[in-house]
């Protein structure tokens, strides 16, 4: 079945970087769109950016377009969300999904940000 | 940016009643509007996709309608296990998700 598999749970400096890996199987990676999505606890959903996987177009939110990279490697099927200048604010769950509609989703890598 | 706004942000209510949850957008978004559910601790699941097309697996009581700016979700028979917050998203220019509306049962 469609499955997307996320690192593990992440502890960083304020300042620094993190990068969170989102490995597919189960459908065609190479003809989807993988997005990333965050929701800090108690808030609503928020999105990120997306990346075309077969021609590695990318698009962000405009709040993260400074910051973040979304990447992807087809020889694993894996997906990428790199976010930098990491502040306290950046303390949620980092989601990822798969396709247009975001059928598919992550289990969530929890990052947190503290001194 | 395409702001969603959803009504109402809570709503608590008995099993078997009919349940609507309303997304309006800040511009015509024609139909590219999804609808996930997620409980605590989970992560949100696709209910609709694009205003009103079913997702297989999801049960039948729950279906979508709207296009331009005004969606509606509707839950018929509510059932215990519909305890949730509910999401409105866009996919029409980048992406944005509205509040998000909290379902408890009495």
């Amino acid at each position: 079945q469609m499955q997307l598999v996320q690192s593990g749970p992440e502890v960083k400096k304020p300042g620094t970087s993190v990068k969170v890996s989102c490995k597919a199987s189960g459908f065609t990676f190479t003809s989807s769109a993988m997005q990333w999505v965050r929701q800090a606890r108690g808030q609503r959903l928020e999105w990120i950016g997306w990346i075309v996987v077969g021609s590695g177009n990318t698009n962000y939110a405009q709040k993260f377009q400074e910051r973040v990279t979304i990447t992807r490697d087809m020889s694993t099927s894996t997906a990428y969300m790199e976010l930098s200048s990491l502040r306290s604010e950046d303390t949620a769950v980092y989601y990822c999904a798969a396709g247009g509609d975001l059928g598919v989703w992550g289990q969530g890598t929890l990052v947190t940000v503290s001194s | 940016e395409i702001v969603l706004t959803q009504s109402p942000d809570f709503q608590s209510v008995t099993p078997k009643e009919k349940v609507t949850i309303t997304c309006r957008a800040s511009q015509s978004i024609g139909s590219s509007l999804h609808w996930y559910q997620q409980k605590p601790d989970q992560s949100p699941k696709l209910l609709i996709k694009y205003a009103s097309q079913s997702i297989s697996g999801v049960p039948s009581r729950f279906s979508g309608s709207g296009s331009g700016t005004d969606f509606t979700l509707t839950i018929n028979s509510l059932e215990a296990e519909d305890a949730a917050t509910y999401y409105c998203h866009q996919s029409s220019s980048l992406r944005t998700f509205g509040q998000g509306t909290k379902v408890e049962i009495k």
